[in-house]
């Protein structure tokens, strides 16, 4: 159980372009899934808190109009990211909390790398 | 959230007991240890975690001391697909607690 997906697992887009990527829950409800950017030879940075329903929270530093997010159901987040340069190229990877039970125990998804040319 | 220290690299041989130490000297009373570790060019894996006392499951064990300020994971027989960074994090287990990520331990089987 408790399986995260996500969708592409790689892209490549040209500068100025919008891409979207999928995180689903396979196998539970998540009102709570976050995103992380990963650059390479670095740690995971978290972007972004997302929560059924409502605003997404946002890390300092990170722009909330270029790194969209929705959470329109408690199986699916979607990151876009728009506007897209070579800057922004890297590994993006989602996360999510099944349920709101004592413990709760955060499960990534397997990562969507993402290369701006 | 507190902050934790490991060592930035370590080896064990193939089928021995790997054994990555953390210091978490700061951990609040509501902090729970946790372990996740990546391999290369994968989404983090959720191995183990914590409050206070020892812990094992399918993947590992957790020894945490009695005053909670240091932990040990232990993978008991290591193979080559436990090559990966090891991460270490401190978080209370309430539903929004974001995880923060350092550096880890690579920790690299050797054949």
């Amino acid at each position: 159980g408790a399986v995260v997906s996500q969708h592409p697992s790689w892209v490549i887009c040209k500068s100025g372009t919008s891409v979207k990527i999928e995180c689903r829950s396979l196998d539970f409800q998540a009102t709570t899934m976050f995103w992380y950017r990963q650059f390479p030879k670095q740690s995971l940075m978290l972007m972004a808190t997302s929560n059924e329903g409502s605003k997404a929270t946002y890390e300092q530093g990170v722009e909330k109009d270029k790194f969209l997010i929705n959470h329109a159901s408690l199986t699916l987040s979607t990151l876009t990211v728009t506007s897209a340069h070579p800057e922004d190229s890297s590994f993006y990877i989602c996360s999510a909390i099944p349920g709101q039970g004592i413990e709760e125990t955060q499960y990534f998804g397997p990562g969507t790398r993402l290369l701006v040319l | 959230d507190a902050k934790t220290t490991q060592p930035p690299s370590m080896d064990c041989a193939e089928g021995r007991a790997a054994n990555l130490p953390c210091n978490h000297s700061t951990i609040s009373g509501n902090e729970y240890v946790y372990w996740y570790r990546q391999i290369h060019s994968q989404g983090p894996q959720y191995i183990i975690h914590g409050l206070k006392n020892n812990e094992t499951n399918e993947m590992a064990s957790l020894i945490i001391t009695e005053d909670r300020k240091s932990s040990t994971l232990i993978l008991p027989h290591a193979t080559l697909r436990d090559t990966a960074v090891y991460y270490c994090i401190v978080r209370r287990n309430f539903g929004n607690e974001k995880l923060t990520f350092g550096t880890g331990t690579r920790l690299t089987i050797i054949p």
